[in-house]
């Protein structure tokens, strides 16, 4: 089942602006996952951030986790038309190896 | 690195015929793969985990008859799609993960195969 509930489902933005989405979940967890896919693509791992870290940052990217409220943020900055896609998040739960994902958010950045 | 490479990406077939898909990790060795399967604008659904020498596990409501899993080699497993039918279109997608229990480590993904079954 999906334990990941994503806000918003849908973002459109305009290029250089900022996008934030966030991602709740229900369990315990050993870290979770950010993925983008592409439409009719395969998805590709974004960053990785574990229970005992807060913030993690990638170019771009800046990832932020609050094990307390089961919750965590993707923020891309400055972004681009290029960064339209689908973006998920996913949990590895402390035991166990099998990842759920959230519902997903689609991101439009428009030129 | 850790690419993982999935064919065919399109399969179009009549009603009744079975379909295999590969999943081939290429630059590494996964001892655990992956099947998924994702409906139109909807999020990945976990079919089952394909273990390298030993039988899959299936998720609950996935017929273990209907999607059969092979996972021969350390960098190939196999989902065959018994008699298809239209309700099993579908786009799947398979992912790979380096390292044994490697539970902290990302998994690489296939490009997915879109599977429309006429």
């Amino acid at each position: 089942s999906q334990q990941g509930e994503e806000d918003p489902q849908a973002l459109s933005i305009q290029e250089g602006e900022n996008a934030t989405m966030n991602c709740s979940y229900k369990t315990s967890i050993n870290n979770l996952q950010w993925y983008r896919q592409n439409s009719g693509r395969g998805l590709v791992h974004l960053i990785l951030i574990r229970s005992n870290e807060r913030e993690k940052h990638s170019g771009r990217l800046r990832v932020t986790l609050d094990t307390s409220k089961k919750s965590s943020s993707l923020l891309i900055t400055a972004s681009r038309a290029a960064d339209t896609a689908s973006y998920f998040c996913a949990t590895a739960e402390t035991s166990g190896s099998r990842l759920t994902f959230g519902e997903g958010t689609q991101l439009t950045v428009n030129p | 690195g850790a690419v993982v490479s999935q064919h065919p990406s399109r399969v179009i077939c009549k009603s009744g015929t079975s379909v295999k898909i590969e999943c081939r990790s290429l630059d590494f060795q996964a001892t655990t793969m992956f099947w998924y399967r994702q409906f139109p604008k909807q999020s990945l659904m976990l079919m089952a985990t394909s273990n390298e020498g030993s039988k899959a596990t299936y998720e609950q409501g996935v017929e273990k008859d209907k999607f059969l899993i092979n996972h021969a080699s350390l960098t190939l497993s196999t989902l065959t799609v018994t008699s298809a039918h239209p309700e099993d279109s579908s786009f799947y997608i398979c992912s790979a993960r380096v390292g044994v229990g490697a539970v902290g480590q990302p998994q690489h993904f296939g490009d997915g195969t879109r599977l429309s079954i006429l």
